[in-house]
């Protein structure tokens, strides 16, 4: 397995503004996905970032709004820009294992609200 | 296309007593399944996977999964539940066209009273 450290754990923002959340792996990893999970409900895969390349968003999510850093096989950032309040939940970030087939390793999380 | 279903929001077990999650997918291809744990405030915890092989897969703290191809199903099981279990559990199957992204059941609440 994979341990993986978030920060920060947990913020309060002002609207409009930025927050950067640090991913960092103990090991090389292939993938790293970004995830935003409201409280008590499923997760929601906001991009899929590979070391070296541009990250893949899903529908419903924008570089220009979460833009995503990938320098290394090690670490990735995800910003939240201008931020409002539907912008407060959960982010997760996860990374997929070479060769342990598939299943993924989360980081604690970063809770996010937005006032 | 490709889907995780588990039609339970909330199980409720007493404690000592066995429990069953449910959950049943729609993929393409092969399944590869997975059961993930989140306790309260924390990210989520890997338990099990199938991928192939025995129909009855192992996983951590007692958890086993049931891996049955006709009823296209993957129930979670444990012969005897601890209050500690209670935490909500997630579904997921690997997306065919994808190699590594997961798509998630909305997940079941597990309460475990004494």
């Amino acid at each position: 397995s994979a341990v993986i450290s978030q920060k920060p754990s947990r913020d309060i923002c002002q609207r409009g503004t930025s927050l950067t959340i640090q991913c960092q792996v103990d090991s090389q990893v292939t993938m790293m996905f970004w995830y935003r999970q409201q409280p008590g409900q499923s997760l929601t895969l906001i991009a899929t970032a590979n070391q070296g390349s541009e990250a893949t968003y899903e529908s419903g999510f924008v570089i220009d709004k979460f833009p995503i850093s990938r320098p290394n096989l090690t670490f990735s950032t995800l910003t939240v820009s201008n931020m409002s309040p539907e912008d407060s939940s959960i982010y997760l970030c996860s990374v997929a294992v070479q060769g342990r087939t598939y299943e993924q390793y989360f980081g604690p999380g970063t809770r996010l609200t937005v006032t | 296309a490709q889907s995780v279903a588990q039609p339970e929001d909330q199980v409720n077990v007493a404690e000592g007593n066995p429990l069953t999650v449910k959950c049943t997918y729609s993929v393409s291809g092969n399944p590869y399944l997975f059961w993930y744990v989140q306790y309260p405030n924390r990210g989520l915890q890997f338990l099990l996977k199938y991928i192939t092989g025995d129909n009855l897969v192992k996983g951590s703290y007692g958890f086993e999964a049931e891996f049955n191809k006709s009823q296209t199903s993957f129930h979670l099981k444990k012969p005897s539940a601890l209050v500690s279990d209670s935490a909500l559990y997630f579904c997921a199957v690997r997306d065919g066209d994808s190699n590594y992204q997961l798509i998630w059941g909305a997940g079941t609440k597990l309460i475990i009273k004494p």
